[in-house]
This record gives C-alpha cells, sequence and structure tokens, in this order.
C-alpha cells in the first residue's frame, strides 16, 4: 500500500537552528514527492518538488529511493518558517492525485 | 488569473441529510481533485475529474459523488451524511492530470455533521 510518514507531529526549533522534517514513503514504483506548506490562515501551497531538485526559501529535499526518505532540510530556520508541512507522494504520471502525510507543525521561537 | 475558490466557508448539516461542496477551478486548469481532511490529519484523495469525466477514486464510498462542468468547474456531493464525515473539504485545481503537475488549493470548506 502507498503510504506517506511524517513521524513528527511538531518540531519546535531556536532561530539560527538547522532544519530537518522527516519524510518517509511505501510504493512499489517511481513516486513523485512533494513537500506542501500551510502557514497560518492561508491555504496550502506547494514549497518544493522532488523532480525539480530546486531550492526554495532555502529548504532542499533530496529523493532517497534507498531508505524510501525525502526529509526537508534547511541550516538556518527563520521566525517565517513557523508553519504545517506536508510530504505527499504521487505516482508517476498521475499528477493530482496527492498522497499525504499527517503533517509536522514546524516552530521557529526567536 | 484567478485562484481556486470553494463555497461556502463553513456548513452545519444533520445527519443523513445530503449536501454539495463547489469549487471554482484556477483558470485554464482543466483538472480537478478533492480531498477530506480531518482535524489532526493530512488529506486524504477523494476523487479527480480531468475534462469532466472520473479519473481515479480514493478509498470513499459512493454516497462521495462529483460532477466536473464544462468551465471546469467542480461539485462534491455526499449522500447520508455520517458525524465522520465532519471534517474540512478541499478542491485542488491543476494544468493537466498528467506528469509532475502542481495541485493549487482552494481555501477549503469546513463541514460540521450534527
Amino acid at each position: 500500500a502507498q503510504r506517506v510518514t511524517q513521524p513528527e507531529k511538531l518540531l519546535s526549533v531556536f532561530k539560527g537552528a538547522p532544519v530537518e522534517l522527516k519524510c518517509n514513503y511505501s510504493y512499489s514504483g517511481s513516486p513523485e514527492l512533494f513537500w506542501y506548506v500551510q502557514y497560518s490562515r492561508q491555504r496550502l501551497q506547494l514549497l518544493l518538488r522532488h523532480i525539480s531538485r530546486e531550492s526554495i526559501k532555502g529548504f532542499t529535499a533530496d529523493l532517497n529511493k534507498g531508505e524510501t526518505s525525502f526529509h526537508l532540510k534547511k541550516p538556518f530556520a527563520q521566525e517565517e518558517d513557523s508553519a504545517m508541512y506536508y510530504c505527499a507522494l504521487s505516482r508517476y504520471n498521475q499528477g493530482g492525485k496527492l498522497i499525504f502525510g499527517q503533517g509536522t507543525e514546524l516552530s521557529v521561537k526567536p | 488569473e484567478t485562484g481556486v475558490t470553494q463555497s461556502p466557508t463553513h456548513l452545519i448539516k444533520t445527519r443523513g441529510q445530503q449536501v454539495t461542496l463547489r469549487c471554482s477551478s484556477q483558470s485554464g486548469h482543466n483538472t480537478v481533485s478533492w480531498y477530506q481532511q480531518a482535524l489532526g490529519q493530512g488529506p486524504q484523495f477523494i476523487f479527480q475529474y480531468y475534462r469532466e469525466e472520473e479519473n481515479g477514486r480514493g478509498n470513499f464510498p459512493p454516497r462521495f459523488s462529483g460532477l466536473q462542468f464544462p468551465n471546469y468547474s467542480s461539485e462534491l456531493n455526499v449522500n447520508a451524511l455520517e458525524l465522520d464525515d465532519s471534517a474540512l473539504y478541499l478542491c485542488a485545481s491543476s494544468l493537466d492530470s498528467g506528469g509532475n503537475t502542481e495541485a493549487f488549493f482552494g481555501q477549503g470548506t469546513r463541514l460540521t455533521v450534527v
């Protein structure tokens, strides 16, 4: 069965500290992996996708097929990074049909 | 370019009733997906419509049904409402149904079943 697991419900760090939000998945095949973010009182929006290999707002995520992981990292957290983060996957070539993890709330303290 | 809009924002229904939720896709998008998000959980895929045809369905019973119209707006209908149907319902539109396409989400409809 396809599944996305985010083991931490809440991650609290101080401003300037490194951040790593964990995401593991189970899927037989070639999935497409995404990170979506929801800031307070805003709608869910795409942060980054593995195929783009880009850095958005200082965040990066590397797909590790051996460990079936897609952890989100940022070297220096900012207070404006505080939000709900969701890892999601879709089957290859089936865009828009997303399987989400439970989400991790990131709290960055001053 | 207009974003994804959903109506109503909030809704209270009684168990056993029927409800219709509406979604207006982002301009130029021909694909819409619906999700149910229970409190404290991630969104769960209900189904997707592509060019007015159902194009995939998640693990939801047939009392969850949908429509997509020629202008690509969409409806989610839920019959025989149950208390567990209380959730935030999200729709997301995308440019097409294939590839690594980005989904643009609406603000959601909060449904409460009493």
